[in-house]
């Protein structure tokens, strides 16, 4: 049974560009929520997608956006990289909205992102 | 004020130690609490559940004050292997579900 899954695991870029980073969410599971966690902090929410729709978000720009395909999986995209986004970069996937929900979020092991 | 706070520690206790550590959230709509175990660089995991009536597994013990926005984790006779960030979670149900962390406490084991 494969678990969440993400890509890239490690990438650099500079101030200005753009990223855009891939999940695809444990067998089973239709939801998925981004979280960025800088070192020594914990997990930020960013948002979350049920349905291939944002049902919530954190307190993020709009430079961050997302997408989430009918197969379930989903992508984070930073425009306009600053130097604070620099962060690990978690996906969390679960039995959300339709129904089975427990709480318990399944992580990948994240995209750690560098911007110089 | 920040949704959920936690001392961010380090706890360094020695092995065999009893540990608590103490969480506590700001928005009374919150609906279910559980505790994750991060450990250095990797993603973090669900350790337990917590509800109003307590839990148990094993040497850990999970409380759950809703009057007074509390929530506490108790590790019994600590091991070198539950050296680790402890991260307080708690769960909104507003539209779809969102899903907050503490910042996390840090906890080191020593021999």
């Amino acid at each position: 049974d494969a678990g969440v899954t993400q890509s890239p695991t490690h990438l650099i870029k500079t101030r200005g560009q753009q990223v855009t980073l891939r999940c695809s969410p444990k067998s089973g599971h239709d939801t998925v929520s981004w979280y960025q966690q800088a070192l020594g902090q914990g997990p930020q929410f960013i948002f979350q997608y049920y349905e291939e729709e944002e049902r919530q978000r954190g307190n993020f720009p709009d430079r961050f956006s997302g997408h989430q395909f009918p197969n379930y999986s989903s992508e984070l995209n930073v425009n306009a990289l600053l130097l604070g986004d620099s962060a690990l970069y978690l996906c969390a996937s679960s039995l959300g909205l339709s129904g089975g929900y427990t709480g318990e979020l399944f992580f990948g092991e994240g995209s750690r992102l560098t911007v110089l | 004020r920040k949704e959920v706070e936690q001392d961010p520690g380090p706890f360094n206790v020695p092995e065999g130690a009893t540990v608590a550590f103490n969480c506590t959230y700001s928005n009374s709509a919150s609906q279910s609490f559980f505790w994750y175990r991060q450990d250095c660089r990797k993603e973090p995991k669900l350790l337990m559940s917590v509800y109003s009536s307590g839990n148990e597994d094993g040497r850990f013990t999970a409380q759950l004050n809703r009057a007074s926005q509390y929530i506490s984790l108790l590790i019994r006779d600590s091991k070198l292997s539950d050296s680790a960030t402890y991260l307080c979670v708690v769960n909104m149900m507003t539209g779809g579900f969102k899903t907050i962390f503490g910042a996390g406490t840090r906890l080191f084991v020593k021999a």
